[in-house]
């Protein structure tokens, strides 16, 4: 199993909203509709975020909200806030035997 | 409050060996599956090993298989990775992970405890 593919890198300026994409192959992203995504501040641990492609943990902010097209994955952050700046990763199921392919991470920069 | 709280990382020679722990706290530990993910330095995550609730059902990544063994005990609410035969590619940050098989999503993790294989 390879990693999903996520740009290196989005930026946004406060208020704005940002889009971070996640691609994968039809034995994962485009199979299952079980992806998620990860907040990672430095020195802490990773934050779920989304689930199952667009449901919201509780107590996570809805100003972030996620999608599925295909292959492609997508998580949007609305209301860009200086707290939201941190690596992303989305995640999605692959079957039992491998259950979990990651992406290559997302680096969210508030400007 | 759900914890997951690593340890036993450290700085090992290659070849040599390394048991890592995870104490589970705030939930019912023997109703999960767990898993152990890892990040290599400056690098992306990677799904290492899994077990299943009550430890019949084990998985692995192709890359550790033969050499890392995962284990549990429900009593102690605690999760183990035995890691033998460390080669310089296994240095990461070691997450342990709440693992939630039904909706394929892993929901909670630990801080992670670092291993560095060098000599």
């Amino acid at each position: 199993q390879s990693a999903l593919t996520q740009p290196a890198s989005v930026s946004g300026s406060p208020g704005q909203s940002i889009t971070i994409s996640c691609t994968g192959t039809g034995s994962d992203v485009g199979t299952y509709n079980l992806v998620s995504w990860y907040q990672q501040h430095p020195g802490k641990a990773l934050k779920l975020m989304i689930y199952e492609v667009n449901q919201r943990p509780s107590g996570v902010s809805n100003r972030f909200s996620g999608s599925k097209s295909g292959n492609m994955a997508s998580l949007t952050i609305s209301g860009l806030q200086a707290e939201d700046e941190a690596d992303y990763y989305c995640c999605s199921y692959a079957g039992s035997i491998i259950p979990y392919v990651f992406g290559t991470g997302t680096k969210v920069t508030v400007l | 409050e759900v914890q997951l709280v690593e340890s036993g990382g450290g700085l090992v020679q290659p070849g040599g060996s390394l048991r890592l722990s995870c104490a589970a706290s705030g939930f019912s530990f023997s109703d999960d599956w767990m898993s152990w993910v890892r990040q290599a330095p400056g690098k992306g995550l990677e799904w290492v090993a899994r077990i299943k609730q009550d430890g019949s059902a084990k998985y692995y990544v192709d890359s550790v298989k033969g050499r890392f063994t995962i284990s549990r005990d429900n009593a102690e609410n605690s999760l183990y990775l035995q890691m033998n035969s460390l080669r310089a590619e296994d240095t990461a940050v070691y997450f342990c992970a709440r693992d939630l098989a039904v909706s394929g999503t892993i929901d909670f993790w630990g801080q992670g405890t670092l291993v560095t294989v060098s000599s």
